[in-house]
């Protein structure tokens, strides 16, 4: 049992270019969630999705686009990279049954640095 | 903008002492829950507390919650030098206001000197 795993875990790119960032969970939990990290900032919400198909913004999505195509698997894509997407990303889920907790499981982050 | 926002941003201790964190939020509850983050790695979760509910423990740790100040407090007894981490509070995901997701604080580096 992996829990979450995030491909890949360090990339470097230059201004303009794109990359995918991939998450995956083998929990069959229904949300799953991308957040940035960046020093001083905790964890700010970037888009989530509520189950297979579905894609919802969150506090910070400019610039990002995500598709939940399998209930396994979350995209986070950068279409033109900038030095302000310069973060570490970090990808949750959690079970959606009623009586939860709330309690995310996250990945081991994936560390984005744009020249 | 920051749901939750901790107090102190960093703390350094004795192994052996007493930590205490607090957490500070703005809107009504349901939850809130308790995060730890080692250095270079994901966020794991320590501790749920419910809005009807004003302390709790699990082993060594302690939450305490006041919802009529909007407060939090993690402490953690006899810390150990494995306690070095960021920790983290977290509000949501609450089905009634239709929040999805939790909102995390910028969180309390704690450091424990062997």
């Amino acid at each position: 049992n992996a829990g979450v795993t995030q491909t890949p875990k360090f990339r470097v790119l230059k201004t303009g270019q794109s990359m995918t960032l991939l998450c995956a969970q083998d929990m069959n939990h229904e949300y799953m969630y991308w957040y940035r990290q960046d020093p001083g900032m905790g964890l700010r919400l970037i888009h989530y999705s509520v189950g297979e198909g579905t894609t919802a913004k969150g506090e910070v999505p400019d610039g990002y686009n995500v598709s939940r195509l399998k209930k396994q698997n979350f995209l986070l894509g950068l279409e033109s990279a900038a030095p302000s997407q310069t973060s570490v990303y970090f990808c949750a889920s959690r079970d959606s049954g009623t009586g939860r907790s709330g309690e995310l499981f996250f990945g081991e982050g994936s560390r984005l640095t744009v020249l | 903008s920051q749901q939750g926002e901790e107090d102190p941003q960093a703390l350094s201790i004795q192994e052996g002492e007493n930590a205490t964190m607090n957490c500070s939020y703005k809107t009504s509850i349901n939850n809130l829950q308790w995060y730890r983050q080692n250095s270079g790695r994901g966020l794991v979760h320590l501790i749920l507390i419910r809005s009807n509910e004003r302390e709790k423990h699990s082993g060594r740790l302690r939450v305490t919650l006041d919802t009529s100040k909007k407060s939090s407090s993690l402490l953690i007894t006899a810390s150990r030098a494995a306690d070095t981490a960021s920790y983290f509070c977290a509000t949501g995901p609450e089905a009634d206001t239709g929040r999805r997701a939790l909102t995390f604080g910028s969180g309390t580096r704690l450091q424990v000197q062997p």
